[in-house]
């Protein structure tokens, strides 16, 4: 069955770069994506990547996948204190007749020291 | 406001009881995911619907049930819920029924606690 990997836990400086892994098993998986949940709140689209891209850059966002070890990466770059948060890593598979779902990792939590 | 929305926000019953969450999808939307989200499981898929049909369920237990109306509006219904109930229940909404690359929207969430 799917599953998504992610490091349960990082803290960075302000400033620094952080990266976030995820591994992931569903070698159909068409999208993968990202999102921020922030405290008390949903969970917000941050970036997403087509399986046949290898890099995407939005910003200070970067995601880099490598398909052949199914592992995928978020680095922020220049990374400020609103982005504490916990990222979730997501691959839409298929659930059949024609139906797609996201299954999510447990997510990282990211922790932003001033 | 991400357009879904979810109510009540917060919840609070005791075991063996019956609560009723809903959902309004963001306009345009015709699927709607329920997720639970709880400190040990993490995020777990529970159901969606396209149109007003049932696609697929994933981690639902047998106390639970959902459906979604002919305005697209959804309704997940919990009975004779357990201390281990207490999670956040979220719902998210896609365009098209394989979702796209925009994947999902979700709500702000539904806190429940049993007591």
């Amino acid at each position: 069955g799917e599953d998504v990997e992610q490091s349960l836990f990082l803290s960075v400086r302000e400033g620094d770069s952080s990266v976030i892994n995820c591994t992931y098993t569903d070698s159909s998986s068409t999208y993968l994506y990202w999102y921020k949940q922030e405290p008390g709140a949903g969970l917000q689209l941050l970036t997403y990547i087509f399986s046949n891209m290898d890099m995407k850059q939005d910003q200070r966002l970067t995601v880099l996948l490598n398909k052949k070890d199914k592992h995928l990466s978020l680095r922020i770059a220049d990374t400020q204190t609103g982005d504490s948060a916990i990222y979730f890593c997501a691959e839409k598979g298929s659930s059949g007749a024609g139906s797609y779902q996201l299954t999510f990792g447990k997510g990282t939590k990211l922790s932003v020291i001033p | 406001d991400s357009g879904v929305t979810q109510t009540p926000k917060h919840l609070i019953t005791a075991t063996g009881q019956r609560v009723t969450l809903r959902c309004s999808p963001r306009s345009g939307d015709l699927s709607v995911y329920w997720y639970q989200q709880s400190l040990d499981q993490g995020l777990q898929f529970l159901i969606q619907y396209y149109n007003g049909e049932e696609r697929a369920k994933g981690n639902i237990l047998e106390r639970f049930s959902a459906q979604q109306f002919p305005d697209l509006h959804s309704e997940l219904n919990l009975s004779s819920l357990e201390l281990g109930d207490s999670a956040l229940y979220f719902c998210a909404s896609s365009v098209a029924l394989a979702g796209d690359g925009y994947g999902y929207t979700f709500g702000s969430g539904t806190r429940l606690t049993v007591v």
